[in-house]
């Protein structure tokens, strides 16, 4: 089956660093990956979609330059949270999909802590 | 503009009982209606999916009765039992490219199944 490693699960940085997550397709390419926030007792909310080699798509309200998405391979795309701030504390989870063997494979998540 | 409707918020049932999640949406271009199970601190795994061609889907215990008239789709899970307590999502994608087609969640529904 498709599995998608997500790393760190968990990492706590301070109030102005830069902080990069990293989700990898193990056993397949991904044509697309997906970004996703998720508030306590919350539903997902996509932050932004993105193609290998080209620039993501974010959603409307979520800030391009706060989240950096770079999809550099089929298997591996990464969100950086530049100059973190308490509020962007939360859990991220990415996403990635295979057409047509396989939907969306769901990261295990990476809970962001800034202090 | 919420795409997707899920009821109950929250739902508690006893051991061996069917819990019945529902869904609905307004939306007719989707045609993947996916459900997933998320425990807390990971990500969402799918649990079982439809498409609109047919009304009715089984994988184990867990079923999908799709009624795309009424625009609802729901999940029940048979013979329930303390390891299905978690939150379970449904979503929904549409369009021509599947897999790239960004996925809608639900607001979530919170299972508790109790001994």
């Amino acid at each position: 089956g498709a599995v998608v490693s997500q790393h760190p699960s968990r990492v706590i940085c301070k109030s102005g660093t830069s902080v990069k997550i990293e989700c990898r397709s193990l056993d397949f390419q991904a044509t697309t990956m997906f970004w996703y926030r998720q508030f306590p007792k919350k539903s997902l909310m996509l932050m932004a979609t993105s193609n290998e080699g080209s620039k993501a798509t974010y959603e409307q309200g979520v800030e391009k330059d706060k989240f950096l998405i770079n999809h550099a391979s089929l298997t591996l795309s990464t969100l950086t949270v530049t100059s973190a701030h308490p509020e962007d504390s939360s859990f991220y989870i990415c996403s990635a999909s295979a057409v047509p063997l396989y939907g969306y494979t769901f990261g295990s998540g990476t809970r962001l802590t800034v202090v | 503009q919420q795409q997707v409707k899920q009821s109950p918020q929250s739902l508690i049932v006893q051991k061996g009982g069917i819990p019945i999640i529902n869904c609905a949406y307004e939306n007719t271009a989707f045609d993947y209606f996916p459900w997933y199970q998320q425990f807390p601190g990971k990500g969402p795994a799918l649990l079982i999916a439809i498409r609109p061609d047919v009304s009715e889907k089984k994988e184990g215990r867990f079923t999908i009765s799709f009624n795309k008239s009424a625009k609802q789709f729901s999940l029940h899970i048979m013979d329930s039992q303390p390891g299905d307590s978690a939150t379970y999502f449904c979503a929904l994608s549409g369009g021509s490219n599947f897999g790239n087609e960004k996925l809608t969640f639900g607001t979530g529904t919170r299972l508790t199944i109790i001994p």
